[in-house]
């Protein structure tokens, strides 16, 4: 059974960074391509950035770039979101999804939530 | 960007009755290799999104026969056959075409 699973949010101040993990089970991790995907409070869903299976392809939306990093280490399942700069605007609940057919697939992790305030 | 554009935004249905969601891109969602990346997600209060359909058309295992996908190029639709308590959510419409990946606004289901 797909299994993935959020960690490290939490609150912090403009500007502060946070480095969320998602750990996979239950499939081929490391062949497999991996999103975020956020939703803001009160808001819709929205791509964040996507990562191949390699690593070396990375994709990220126009407002996080040169803010968030994102890297992964197969051997233990695991993708990172490294979050700089934050800004009240990136405050949501940040999916793990992995790739399907292209974009998001099937399986999403349960979300850890980032709240950024003074 | 490719702008995902959903309507109704909120949809009141009565159960047991059908119910159809509309989605529309800015550009064709049809891909050079001949598929169509436009898949559909329902969003229950407390849930993690789930997805229903992909490829337009395709459902997804364990997604009750009720729903269905439809539709071509620019235009698509979510159809609803007979609507249960357990159909209440937000729905999103997914492009995965062409990069930046964008979700439609969302479509509220609630029962009447």
């Amino acid at each position: 059974q797909v299994h993935l699973v959020e960690s490290g949010g939490g609150a912090v101040q403009p500007g502060r960074s946070l480095r969320l993990s998602c750990i996979g089970s239950g499939f081929n991790f490391s062949s497999s391509t991996m999103h975020w995907v956020r939703q803001a409070p009160g808001k819709g869903l929205e791509w964040v950035a996507v990562i191949s299976y390699d690593g070396r392809t990375r994709y990220y939306i126009d407002s996080v770039k040169g803010r968030f990093t994102l890297s992964r280490d197969n051997s233990k399942s695991t993708v990172f979101l490294q979050m700089n700069s934050l800004r009240p605007d990136d405050m949501s609940l940040y999916y793990c999804v992995r790739g399907g057919t292209s974009g998001p697939g099937k399986y999403w992790g349960q979300g850890t939530l980032v709240t950024v305030s003074s | 960007d490719v702008v995902m554009t959903q309507s109704p935004r909120s949809l009141p249905v009565t159960l047991g009755q059908p119910a159809s969601i509309s989605c529309r891109s800015s550009q064709t969602l049809l891909y050079s290799d001949g598929n169509t990346y436009l898949d559909w997600f329902q969003l229950r209060p407390g849930q993690s999104p789930r997805r229903l359909i992909y490829k337009v058309s395709n459902r997804d295992s364990g997604v009750p026969d009720r729903f269905s996908g439809s539709g071509s190029g620019t235009d698509f639709t979510l159809k609803i056959s007979r609507v249960e308590a357990e159909d209440v959510g937000i729905y999103y419409c997914m492009q995965g075409t062409h990069w930046p990946v964008t979700f439609g606004g969302g479509t509220k289901v609630e029962i009447k």
